[in-house]
């Protein structure tokens, strides 16, 4: 096990809600990223932060937005969910400088 | 933007064969690095390449990173059944700390 925790495991949302998931990165690990992968799919990388600051984003809406607290831990927020949101939410941390990335299990999330 | 391909999508071996997984990106990465995904779970880190032309072996794993850093191959030889699970190879460009970006994979079957 990485020491990466996620929450909630599993989560059922109606479009046009809004969620928070949240993560725990591993012991010392100062940077978060945050992936989306669909079924069959690999993850796509939706955005990092390090040190409280968003460091990168990749190809995803405004509405995918997060957060990094002081003790590294992090949220994925989706506002306005649409039923093509329905994934596994993977949260990712690692230290500056290395590329090294250790996963958590993950957030299943449903969108009907 | 980038793109990272695996082939094949799907690999159906018996127990004893080898397997291979190919990986090709549009651009030049800095590193390339692989992960193992077992079903329903979360992706978990095998090794990372860096320098052009690098060879790595775990035990029956070989990793090759291109001399143009732009394609990797992962051979396994000699499959076990607790091979079975989906490779994924994944590039950062530049000095994109952790906003990786990942294959489709190749999902490894393997008959006892």
């Amino acid at each position: 096990e990485t020491g990466v925790t996620q929450s909630p495991t599993h989560l059922i949302k109606t479009r046009g809600q809004q969620v928070t998931l949240r993560c725990s990165s591993q012991s010392g690990h100062n940077t978060v990223s945050w992936y989306q992968q669909a079924l069959g799919q690999g993850p796509q990388f939706i955005f990092q932060y390090y040190r409280e600051e968003e460091n990168g984003r990749g190809n995803f809406p405004p509405r995918f937005s997060g957060l990094q607290f002081p003790n590294y831990s992090s949220e994925l927020n989706v506002n306005a969910l649409e039923l093509d949101d329905s994934a596994l939410y993977l949260c990712a941390s690692s230290l500056e400088g290395v590329e090294e990335q250790y996963f958590g299990p993950g957030t299943r999330l449903t969108v009907t | 933007g980038q793109q990272v391909m695996q082939i094949p999508q799907y690999q159906h071996v018996q127990e004893g064969e080898d397997f291979t997984t190919y990986c090709n990106s549009s651009t030049t990465l800095s590193n390339i690095q692989w992960y193992k995904q077992r079903p329903g779970g979360h992706p978990v880190f095998l090794i990372q390449l860096v320098k052009s032309g690098e060879v790595k072996k775990q035990k029956r794993l070989t990793f090759q990173f291109g001399e143009a850093k732009k394609n990797s191959s992962l051979h396994i030889t000699a499959t076990q059944t607790t091979d079975v699970g989906t490779y994924f190879c994944a590039g950062t460009p530049g000095t994109s700390y952790g906003k990786l970006t990942f294959g489709q994979g190749t999902i490894l079957t393997v008959h006892p």
